[in-house]
């Protein structure tokens, strides 16, 4: 029954080192999206899919590079990983844009 | 760019009171809706008003806008323990990109 699952909850990994996160929704949405909620709470907008085409790029290093293999998938990956890349990510999806966003329950990185 | 400051950081309250949070704007938006996050989760949806409402009740919330003050407050009635969270604002700005900008929270702290 799970809307938004992401995966992994958990990921420790070393410098250096390149990770994915994976993400599905079955709501049927056109729209997902990568947030990043930094160790303050306060949650940015990284990527937005529409339709499986990129429609928000927002100043994102480009060591992180999404791929929607279709509309129901948004993976994240991470490059080269950095200590500053320590957050918790949320995927997300929508109806449309800037409707009502269904939230996953978050990957928390760390970087050592 | 907009962004929502929601306004306590921090809010702590015994179980029976009511709980008032606010959420200030820099420009223009078509709506603004209330997330919810509980800790180690994902945001959820709780309510959007659209810039020409002025007042909405779901439950125990009621939520206010004022475009004219570019603001914004969230009450929680009748507060629980359950209530215990973090809550965020999310602002639509009028002709920007279509994206949904989050503010920093307000941690809320119910006590039984």
């Amino acid at each position: 029954d799970t809307a938004v699952s992401q995966t992994p909850k958990y990921l420790v990994t070393q410098m250096g080192n390149d990770k994915s996160i994976k993400c599905e929704q079955n709501l049927g949405h056109d729209t997902m999206y990568w947030y990043k909620q930094d160790s303050k709470k306060f949650l940015k907008i990284m990527f937005s899919y529409n339709n499986k085409e990129l429609i928000i790029n927002e100043t994102v290093p480009n060591r992180f590079s999404p791929k929607s293999p279709d509309k129901a998938h948004l993976n994240l990956h991470i490059n080269s990983l950095e200590l500053g890349d320590s957050a918790v990510y949320f995927c997300a999806s929508s109806h449309g844009t800037v409707n009502t966003i269904y939230f996953g329950e978050g990957s928390w990185l760390t970087v050592v | 760019s907009q962004q929502g400051e929601e306004d306590p950081q921090a809010l702590s309250i015994q179980e029976g009171e009511n709980a008032t949070m606010n959420c200030s704007y820099k420009t223009s938006i078509n709506n603004l809706q209330w997330y919810r996050q509980n800790s180690g989760r994902g945001l959820v949806h709780l309510i959007l008003i659209r810039s020409n409402e002025r007042e909405k009740h779901s439950g125990r919330l009621r939520v206010t806008l004022d475009t004219s003050k570019k603001s914004s407050s969230l009450l929680i009635t009748a507060s629980r323990a359950a209530d215990t969270a973090s809550y965020f604002c999310a602002t639509d700005a009028k002709g920007g990109s279509e994206k949904l900008v989050f503010g920093k929270g307000t941690k809320l702290t119910v006590n039984p």
